[in-house]
Parts: structure tokens; C-alpha cells; sequence
């Protein structure tokens, strides 16, 4: 499938501030873009996602934007705390449609909260 | 209800020996997929299976990888006669319905050693 690239792969922020995670792609079938956290040493956990028919999607501090146009999707964290430290990763959906497949996974963004 | 389930948690083996690693996906969940993740790097797909088929193995390398998902018992990925650069974390992922966009979640991982 084709790539994802995420940036920065290092972002260290003040607990409090908000935090942007980046990610572009460059096929145009990919709908679906997942973004997991992933704590030292344990399984990736799902965040929140987005599908292609919206533009962006709220879970309490977390916000993902995606524009289809442009090929890029983002992660919003704000009001961050020390919890939120973790390496985080975007994904996306190889094929458009039809059935289930494996996930695109960006390099990953290694967020510190600094206290 | 209990997550994905992975085996063992952690492996070594020695250059030439074969690995075993098992997979029971969430309960009520048919597909399963595998993925590799090397050390600071994000997470790679590898095969993606249902019950008795596999759908998609285009990140599954040609020789000494296979994979399977029997009727019964958990879905296992072998590596035949391994070498050091297979030292890795293999996670696997289950997700309930096939449909494209299908939320996949992740095992805790089994950490591979090749010495």
C-alpha cells in the first residue's frame, strides 16, 4: 500500500498546552484513518478515527481533521497532561470500499509532556 | 469480555529454529491480522486472514513466513528456520465484521528474540 508520513516524530510540549500530530498520504482510496497511542512496551489502543464522508470529529480533548482534497489528516490534544505521554500513530485504510484490510501505519510521534 | 489474546509474550529462539506465535481474536470476532513492528518504527502489515482463508498476505514476506486461521483454536503465524532480523514485536488484531473501516484491535504483542 502506499506510505504515510507522520510529523514531527518528536514533539515535547508544557502539560497544558495543546499538541498537533501530521500526517499526509498520497492515494486517493484510502476512507478510513485510525489513530492509536501506543505506551512503552504495550499494544497500540485506538484514540479516535474518521471516515472519509466528514471533516473533522471531536472526543473530548482529542480532535482529528482530515481533508480528503489535500490528502492530509491531523491529531488535536489539548489541554495536554503527563497521561498523554505515549508514541502516537496514524493509519489509514488500504483500499476504499468493500471488504476489511490491514492499516498504513505512519512512523509514529513520540509526544512528551513536560511538567 | 476479554481482548485479543496473544502467546507467548515474549520468545527466543536461535538462528535456524522455527517460532510459533498464537492469536485468539475478541470474542465474536472473525479476522484477524497480523503486523510487525521493529524497534522505533511503526507498525507493519503483514497477512490478513478469516476463518480457514487467508485474504491478504501482500506484506507477508515469500519464504519462511506463513500463516493460518483454523475452524477451531487461535490463528497462528510461523517463521521457519529464523534469523536475527526477524527479532521483532508481532502484534495481531481482530475486528468483527469484514466491512471496510472495520475497527481493528491489537493483542498486547509477542516479543521476539532471535539470538
Amino acid at each position: 500500500g502506499e506510505n504515510v508520513e507522520q510529523h514531527p516524530s518528536t514533539l515535547s510540549v508544557q502539560e497544558g498546552d495543546s499538541a498537533v500530530i501530521k500526517c499526509t498520504y498520497s492515494d486517493s482510496a484510502s476512507n478510513y484513518f485510525p489513530w492509536y497511542k501506543q505506551e512503552l512496551g504495550k499494544r497500540p489502543q485506538l484514540i479516535i478515527d474518521i471516515r472519509s464522508n466528514v471533516g473533522e470529529k471531536k472526543d473530548q480533548r482529542i480532535a482529528v481533521t482530515l481533508n480528503k482534497t489535500a490528502k492530509h489528516f491531523s491529531l488535536h490534544i489539548t489541554e495536554t497532561q503527563p497521561e498523554d505521554s505515549a508514541v502516537y500513530f496514524c493509519t489509514k485504510s488500504l483500499y476504499s470500499g468493500g471488504g476489511a484490510d490491514g492499516l498504513t501505519f505512519g512512523k509514529g510521534t513520540h509526544l512528551i509532556i513536560q511538567p | 469480555n476479554a481482548g485479543v489474546m496473544q502467546n507467548p509474550r515474549h520468545l527466543v529462539r536461535r538462528r535456524g529454529q522455527e517460532a510459533r506465535l498464537r492469536c485468539s481474536p475478541m470474542k465474536g470476532h472473525s479476522h484477524v491480522y497480523w503486523y510487525r513492528q521493529l524497534p522505533e518504527e511503526g507498525l507493519k502489515f503483514m497477512v490478513y486472514l478469516q476463518k480457514e482463508n487467508i485474504i491478504d498476505e501482500s506484506g507477508m514476506p515469500k519464504e519462511r513466513f506463513s500463516a493460518e486461521f483454523p475452524k477451531e483454536g487461535p490463528s497462528i503465524l510461523r517463521i521457519q528456520q529464523v534469523v536475527r532480523g526477524d527479532s521483532a514485536a508481532y502484534f495481531c488484531a481482530s475486528s468483527p465484521t469484514g466491512q471496510g473501516g472495520d475497527t481493528q484491535y491489537f493483542g498486547p504483542g509477542t516479543r521476539l528474540t532471535v539470538l
